[in-house]
């Protein structure tokens, strides 16, 4: 058991351009979520996939972002346009669903981006 | 609206004192409560929890939290603290959905707890 992994760690771009992020989630995990931090706040919802499903997504999800876990393992947070205000650290978090840590969201380490 | 309040933005605490992080919650129905460390540069490492049962609850590294359902508080406790203990808190919130497990976890500001020897 590795671990919730993301990557990059770090990324910068520049305003207008597309970023996609990757997580893969531990082991045997069938929900995976994905949360936005900014300096000074508390973690803040996304949207979250049960295997391969979508179950939901946070008004904070503009179109301009979209999230897919193809065959329910790994997923991508991909932004489109970015804007200086999707700077933040973006994290994911997988939970086993089911058993006595069902309840559980284990974190990775996120991807920080910093739109110039 | 479901929410989390953190009141303290930092909380100083001397080496070998005990410490209390406070959190108290706005949910409709039964709470699930959680406490998450985040260490600079880490993600959120998760502490402890609270789903039914004992109103105190145990977790790692000696922290201890206990749920109050009258005054809608779940604040996080450690009779000792230790230097190694300074980092952001997080009290989290969520509620059970269909089949007993949950949704998306709502969080607190945070609360800095500086821990000095």
């Amino acid at each position: 058991d590795t671990g919730v992994s993301q990557d990059p760690r770090h990324k910068i771009t520049k305003r207008g351009q597309n970023v996609t992020f990757r997580c893969d989630p531990i082991s045997e995990h069938n929900r995976l979520y994905w949360y936005r931090q900014t300096l000074g706040q508390g973690p803040e919802f996304l949207t979250y996939f049960q295997n391969e499903a979508q179950l939901e997504k946070s008004r904070l999800l503009s179109d301009r972002f979209s999230a897919e876990r193809p065959k329910g393992s790994f997923s991508t947070l991909e932004i489109q346009r970015t804007e200086q205000g999707d700077s933040a650290m973006y994290l994911c978090a997988s939970s086993p669903g089911t058993g006595g840590d069902k309840n559980i969201q284990y974190f990775g380490a996120g991807t920080r981006l910093s739109v110039l | 609206a479901q929410s989390v309040a953190q009141p303290e933005d930092q909380v100083n605490v001397a080496e070998g004192n005990p410490l209390t992080v406070k959190c108290t919650y706005s949910v409709s129905g039964n709470p699930y409560l959680f406490w998450y460390v985040q260490y600079p540069n880490r993600g959120l490492q998760f502490l402890l929890k609270y789903i039914t049962g004992d109103n105190l609850v145990k977790g790692s590294y000696g922290f201890e939290a206990e749920f109050n359902k009258s005054q809608t508080s779940f604040h996080l406790k450690k009779p000792s603290a230790l230097v190694s203990d300074s980092a952001l808190y997080f009290c989290a919130v969520t509620w059970p959905t269909y089949g007993g497990s949950q949704g998306n976890l709502i969080f607190g500001k945070g609360t800095k707890l500086s821990v000095k020897p």
